[in-house]
């Protein structure tokens, strides 16, 4: 089942910030964040994983909550290369089964 | 350079012929995957494989094959395409999916149109 983001879209103007979430009625082992841009492939933004281990990208930051079986995208100080569609995607640990939320569509105006 | 290759990029096809989508990776992987992007849907996976000779279904495997004989690739087949197949194909690697090392590399995409 895939998990839930909110909000579905977003319009920012440059500078300001922006959260994205990410649920699952699963258990949650691992939370990726991928950016895509219209007409290129996913691009990797993000790991989290249970436990607390992460790697990060400049800028942006995220949060695990894995009793919620939640995650938050934080995009600080927003720039116009910003803008793209964010997707979450979660697995559950052995299972290496990486299942794509329905994306956030951001956009980010001068 | 890294990177995983698809072919073709581009595909306009008639119902029922079969087709292969070739993907290739030249970062010794183990994790390889296949997905379809759909407007509303995001990223659905298809098939995923843990290494050579191991795959598993993901959540719209209906009316594909996949393969992994090899380790850089992971074909993908479908047998007699349908309208409903028409999307963009995304293959996708990685080391392990669910470790710190387990950011994925999407291949550029490959556009299937059947009539």
């Amino acid at each position: 089942q895939q998990p839930v983001q909110s909000p579905q879209a977003v319009i920012l103007r440059e500078g300001e910030d922006a959260v994205i979430n990410c649920s699952s009625s699963k258990a949650l082992y691992s939370v990726h964040w991928y950016r895509q841009k219209h007409g290129e492939a996913p691009v990797f933004l993000m790991i989290l994983l249970k436990g607390g281990e992460q790697k990060g990208h400049e800028k942006i930051s995220a949060s695990f909550n894995e009793k919620k079986q939640q995650s938050s995208l934080y995009l600080t100080a927003s720039q116009l290369s910003y803008s793209g569609t964010y997707f979450c995607g979660t697995g559950g640990g052995s299972n290496y089964k990486l299942t794509f939320g329905k994306g956030t569509l951001l956009t980010v105006n001068p | 350079e890294a990177q995983v290759t698809q072919n073709p990029r581009y595909l306009i096809t008639v119902t029922g012929k079969k087709l292969t989508v070739t993907c290739s990776q030249n970062m010794n992987h183990e994790y390889m995957s296949w997905y379809r992007q759909d407007p509303g849907l995001g990223l659905r996976q298809i098939y995923y494989s843990m290494n050579v000779e191991v795959t598993d279904k993901g959540d719209v495997p209906e009316g594909y094959k996949v393969s992994r004989k090899e380790k850089r690739n992971f074909p993908l087949i479908l047998e007699s395409p349908s309208p409903n197949q028409t999307s963009l194909y995304f293959c996708a690697s990685s080391l392990i999916p669910s470790r710190n090392t387990g950011e994925l590399f999407f291949g550029e995409g490959s556009r299937l149109t059947v009539l």
